[in-house]
């Protein structure tokens, strides 16, 4: 693929549901990585998978959330109870290695709760 | 020790002038230091970056100049373009981890 892929582009969900949000990322990226961004804010680290494994989850705001990456290309963001609070721009990104290596974003998925 | 402090919150360009957004940082362990650009419902794209071995890195239109001592940096945008207009985020990152953002500048450069 060109670049990273993020499905859906926007979620609208009622508060208490479970959503999914899923990342596609480039082709050969080993390491991946979601963010939260907040209306006016900067990106907002979650957690960061190196192939395979989460190498860094202290992102994750609390037990709510939950990320995987079984074969270590896609990787899908699952939210189980959603809070109004939870509504913000989901963002993954993917880059060759971790070694100052450039990190390419997606589009993002918007995130609504109700 | 993560943040990143960004300035100003936003700024008003005429075209054709000079805009300076600068971050300050703590963590002296940060050895990579990105800025980003976003267009309204896009993901960030690198604009430029700059390791701190280095104290100012140019390409094309855009310089980051880099004070290691004082722990600042800053996206210099030499003849603003109305197409320039977009809100940027200067980053850093500890080798083998995530980026740490800064609050981010939304640009408006007048035509």
């Amino acid at each position: 693929g060109a670049g990273v892929s993020q499905t859906p582009s926007n979620k609208v969900t009622e508060k208490g549901k479970y959503v999914e949000l899923r990342c596609d990322p480039i082709s050969g990226h080993t390491a991946l990585y979601w963010y939260r961004q907040s209306l006016g804010q900067g990106p907002e680290f979650l957690i960061y998978f190196q192939g395979t494994g989460a190498a860094d989850d202290s992102g994750l705001p609390n037990d709510r959330f939950f990320a995987v990456r079984p074969e270590g290309s896609v990787s899908t963001l699952k939210i189980q109870r959603t809070e109004r609070g939870d509504s913000a721009v989901y963002l993954c990104a993917s880059s060759l290695g971790t070694e100052n290596t450039e990190a390419f974003f997606g589009q993002g998925t918007r995130l609504t709760v109700v | 020790q993560q943040q990143v402090k960004q300035s100003p919150q936003s700024l008003i360009v005429q075209k054709g002038g000079i805009s300076i957004i600068n971050c300050a940082y703590e963590n002296t362990a940060f050895d990579y230091f990105p800025w980003y650009q976003q267009f309204p419902g896009k993901g960030p794209a690198l604009l430029i970056a700059i390791r701190p071995d280095v104290s100012e890195k140019k390409e094309g239109r855009f310089t980051i100049s880099f004070n290691k001592s004082a722990k600042q940096f800053s996206l210099h945008i030499m003849d603003s373009q109305p197409g320039d207009s977009a809100t940027y985020f200067c980053a850093a990152r500890t080798s083998g981890s995530r980026l740490t953002f800064g609050e981010g500048t939304q640009l408006t450069v007048n035509p």
